[in-house]
């Protein structure tokens, strides 16, 4: 069974300052790792994924994430907010063996960004 | 490509009437998923096709719940005799299949409200 546990629930920032949403996943095989961003009312667009490779990945919107196995952490960063990346995040992981791709996501962090 | 869509975007209905949801994917996928999020929560995987065939079904998904997809374009998901705790976001996606993990589109969702 895989699962996935967000660090806060709610994250506030500053325009400019530097953003960092956490995620930890608990899985028995080497996963695939993604972050989705959720805006009100719309469907979940993806930020960013990991599956294989380069363990740094770079996503749409300048953020990027690091996949690090030894601390099972796949940590959401942004060097500068603005004020359009204020949205919901959700981490998610899938296992590459089999069942369809089918993802399991935590329970999301709402990010604020503050003038 | 014109994206997943979803009818209808929103649905009250009374304690034990019968719903049914629509999920049109994109033309090209050949698998189509259903996932429910429930306030405060991230989106839970409920079940699963690849072309009409419905390959995996969560625990989530009572006997109340069916699905289909039955020209493998497509899908509804019929909710049964609903009950208050089926209130929440039916969100959809589509990708293509499997060969590597290929992204999942998803629509704006369908929210149902139970009351």
């Amino acid at each position: 069974a895989q699962s996935v546990t967000q660090l806060g629930s709610h994250v506030s920032v500053s325009e400019g300052a530097l953003v960092l949403l956490r995620c930890n996943y608990s899985s028995s095989v080497p996963p695939y790792l993604f972050w989705y961003v959720q805006y009100p009312n719309q469907g979940l667009q993806l930020l960013l994924k990991y599956t294989t490779g380069a363990t740094l990945v770079k996503g749409i919107n300048g953020f990027e994430a690091e996949f690090k196995k030894s601390e099972t952490s796949f940590h959401l960063t942004k060097p500068s907010a603005h004020m359009s990346d204020a949205a919901e995040y959700f981490c998610a992981v899938s296992d590459p063996t089999g069942g369809g791709n089918k993802l399991t996501f935590g329970t999301g962090t709402q990010l604020k960004v503050e003038l | 490509d014109t994206g997943v869509s979803q009818n209808p975007r929103h649905k009250i209905t009374k304690r034990g009437q019968n719903v049914t949801f629509r999920c049109d994917p994109i033309s090209e996928h050949n698998r189509l998923y259903w996932y429910r999020q429930t306030l405060g929560q991230g989106p839970e995987f409920l079940t699963y096709f690849q072309n009409e065939a419905q390959l995996e079904k969560s625990r989530l998904l009572s006997d109340r719940f069916s699905a289909e997809r039955p020209k493998g374009s497509f899908s509804t998901l019929e909710i049964q005799r609903t009950e208050q705790g089926d209130s929440a976001m039916y969100l959809c996606a589509s990708s293509q299949a499997a060969g590597g993990f290929y992204e999942q589109y998803f629509g704006p969702g369908t929210r149902l409200t139970v009351t």
